[in-house]
């Protein structure tokens, strides 16, 4: 597609209960990345995708969180157990390659997914 | 680790005047990246200007401009002749080399330029 798309644009959602939040990169960007940003605070980095495999998933606060990517293209966090304190605008990011910064790979985001978890 | 400080939760401008806006950060690396991203509401976030570490000279995009102080460990942005499309929070970031996209953001500015 022409940008990083991401679904829902807003979800809300009780306490306890399972979620999951889609990206759709732009087309042939072969890493992804997800970042919460939480109310007030710049976006914080959770995981990395080059291809089909997580090759950074140092972010992801615990075991409730996971994401994957299964054909190398689409990615799907996933959020178990929900609590008040993951409410944040998950933020999606695609680039052509790893980035190192350069002029290259410009790492490309989408407009997030609003969590409220009530 | 690596912390960035934005120390001005808010600023705001005349148009068609100069605004710079302050970050510093702090690391212990030789090798890395420095960003300044656009965040308007629509919450997608947009480059605005990057900077490699190990380049002296001050980036500039158009209207955007970098005061790149690496002793200091300072990365300011100016953007001049400042139009109301600017108004939205601007982040400024951290990457190591070889953090491979893992950006450290700090908490950022909201611009106001206002009419």
């Amino acid at each position: 597609g022409a940008g990083v798309s991401q679904t829902p644009s807003n979800k809300v959602t009780e306490k306890g209960k399972y979620v999951e939040l889609r990206c759709d990169p732009i087309s042939g960007h072969t890493a992804l990345y997800w970042y919460r940003q939480s109310l007030g605070q710049g976006p914080e980095f959770l995981i990395y995708f080059q291809g089909t495999g997580a090759a950074d998933d140092s972010g992801l606060p615990n075991d409730r969180f996971f994401a994957v990517r299964p054909e190398g293209s689409v990615s799907t966090l996933k959020i178990q157990r929900t609590e008040r304190g993951d409410s944040a605008v998950y933020l999606c990011a695609s680039s052509p390659t790893r980035s190192e910064g350069s002029s290259g790979n410009t790492i490309y985001f989408g407009e997030g997914s609003w969590l409220t978890v009530v | 680790a690596q912390t960035v400080t934005q120390s001005q939760p808010e600023m705001s401008v005349q148009e068609a005047e100069t605004v710079t806006l302050s970050c510093t950060y702090d690391t212990s690396e030789s090798n890395y990246y420095l960003f300044w991203y656009k965040q308007p509401p629509s919450r997608q976030m947009i480059l605005v200007i990057r900077q490699e570490a190990y380049k002296q000279q001050n980036a500039t995009e158009n209207r955007f401009s970098v005061n790149f102080q690496k002793a200091a460990k300072s990365f300011s942005l100016k953007i001049s002749d400042s139009q109301l499309g600017d108004t939205a929070m601007y982040f400024c970031a951290f990457m190591k080399r070889g953090s491979q996209g893992n950006l450290i953001f700090g908490k950022g500015t909201k611009l106001s330029v206002k009419p």
